[in-house]
């Protein structure tokens, strides 16, 4: 069972919907991350959140928008999307983002946009 | 481009059998290595850092070579619940833990 909690779990939205995706972690990790996994692809980061700010954004585009309410929580907010991101969004945590310490992922939310 | 280079596989073996999965990086500063596994329409999970001097877990070795820049891991007596998609990472130097560079990964496929 992992220890970072993703919901929803599936989620379809058409191409003018608003939703949002959120995580959850309570290890007490300091940084936490969105990624974006397409089959048979490895992930590929969005965002890295470093105590709470946002360190990194890979020139994500302005459809996705990230926001870290606490240490605890991160969420993926998503407007306008293409069909082209459907995807596996999977959040991330580590112990800290500047050291060695891995990633515990979430089990992702299965995102579909038609 | 910082790269991390894997045998994409797949790697079919039978029950019982040992497979070994290399793994290459270009960047001779990396400084962290990982192996993790990932399930059909599953997330990562962390299987093993892998540390200088070697470490093994159950039937799990995992080797680092820094000279030869590649990491290896070795499965023993394979059991097909082994069978996954096997990713190898590495962490950059002097970077944030954004700049964790994934391996394509290697699918591994066990049959009785």
């Amino acid at each position: 069972d992992t220890e970072v909690t993703q919901t929803p779990k599936h989620l379809v939205m058409g191409m003018t919907n608003k939703k949002s995706l959120k995580c959850e972690q309570h290890m007490g990790h300091r940084a936490m991350y969105w990624y974006k996994q397409k089959a048979k692809k490895p992930p590929e980061l969005m965002f890295v959140y470093s105590y709470e700010k946002l360190s990194i954004n890979e020139s994500v585009p302005s459809r996705f928008s990230p926001e870290c309410p606490n240490s605890s929580l991160l969420n993926l907010h998503l407007h306008a999307l293409q069909p082209e991101d459907s995807a596996l969004y999977l959040c991330a945590s580590s112990q800290d983002p500047g050291q060695g310490s891995p990633l515990h992922f979430g089990n992702g939310t299965r995102l579909t946009v038609t | 481009r910082k790269e991390v280079e894997q045998d994409p596989g797949p790697f079919n073996v039978p029950e019982g059998a040992t497979v070994a999965f290399n793994c290459t990086y270009s960047n001779s500063a990396s400084q962290s290595f990982f192996w993790y596994r990932q399930d059909c329409r599953k997330e990562p999970k962390l299987l093993m850092s892998v540390y200088s001097s070697g470490n093994e877990d159950g039937r799990f070795t995992a080797q680092l070579n820094r000279a030869s820049q590649y990491i290896s891991l070795l499965i023993r007596d394979s059991k097909l619940s082994d069978s996954a998609t096997y990713l190898c990472v590495v962490k950059d130097y002097g970077g944030s833990q954004g700049n964790l560079i994934f391996g394509k990964g290697t699918k591994l496929s066990v049959k009785p």
